[in-house]
């Protein structure tokens, strides 16, 4: 069975360019959650999506915006980049009545 | 004072050791707490997935939680070489449709064979 993809799995931005990051769930799962792993730190909770709605927002600027589709896969848009969003972005899918999650390989975004 | 605290280490044990992983919380609204294993440069694997307060077995993986105490830990019993990497303790309120996850630090271990 397929895990969690997400893609890209690198990719190099400028400050002040917009990324797009696209995760698809595990088949079943129904929600979505993104998180944002800096290095030598825990991943910090940036947004959960359930049956297409947002259900959690964690502390992040409003720079920061995802969508779930209606087959569940999901999307998160950080714009006017800084250098500081430079990091592991990770996707994790759960089937969203229960907090058992399972991760993606993660998108390593680097912003120069 | 952060939600989840974890020693960060590195941790460093001869193969074969028993490995002991702890993680300490202030948030008395957790109910599920989950161990994760990540490899340098990968996403987080599921180790360990408890509810509430008790032991959990699962091969060499052993996972504790007592919620009187706000204390959960992880033991690797029979340390093999493969199982350096960071280890992640993560928690969650568990609502229904929102099941945000906190987490440690992540500890650093290395097993030396």
């Amino acid at each position: 069975d397929a895990g969690v993809t997400q893609s890209p799995t690198h990719l190099i931005k400028t400050r002040g360019q917009h990324v797009t990051l696209r995760c698809s769930p595990i088949s079943g799962h129904k929600s979505v959650s993104w998180y944002q792993q800096v290095l030598g730190q825990g991943p910090q909770f940036i947004f959960q999506y359930y049956e297409k709605e947002e259900r959690g927002r964690g502390n992040f600027p409003d720079r920061f915006s995802a969508r779930q589709f209606p087959n569940y896969s999901s999307e998160l848009n950080v714009n006017a980049l800084l250098l500081g969003d430079s990091a592991l972005y990770l996707c994790a899918s759960s089937w969203g009545d229960r907090a058992e999650a399972f991760f993606g390989q993660g998108t390593r975004l680097t912003v120069v | 004072q952060k939600e989840v605290e974890q020693d960060p280490g590195p941790l460093s044990v001869p193969e074969g050791a028993i490995v002991s992983l702890n993680c300490t919380y202030s948030n008395s609204a957790f109910q599920y707490f989950m161990w994760y294993r990540q490899y340098s440069r990968k996403g987080p694997e599921l180790l360990m997935y408890t509810y509430s307060s008790g032991n959990k077995e699962d091969g060499r993986f052993t996972a504790q939680v007592d919620k009187s105490s706000k204390y959960i830990s992880l033991f690797i019993r029979d340390s093999q070489p493969s199982d350096s990497a960071t280890y992640l303790c993560a928690m969650s309120e568990g609502n229904f449709g929102n099941e945000k996850l906190t987490f440690g630090t992540g500890t650093r271990l290395t097993i030396i064979p």
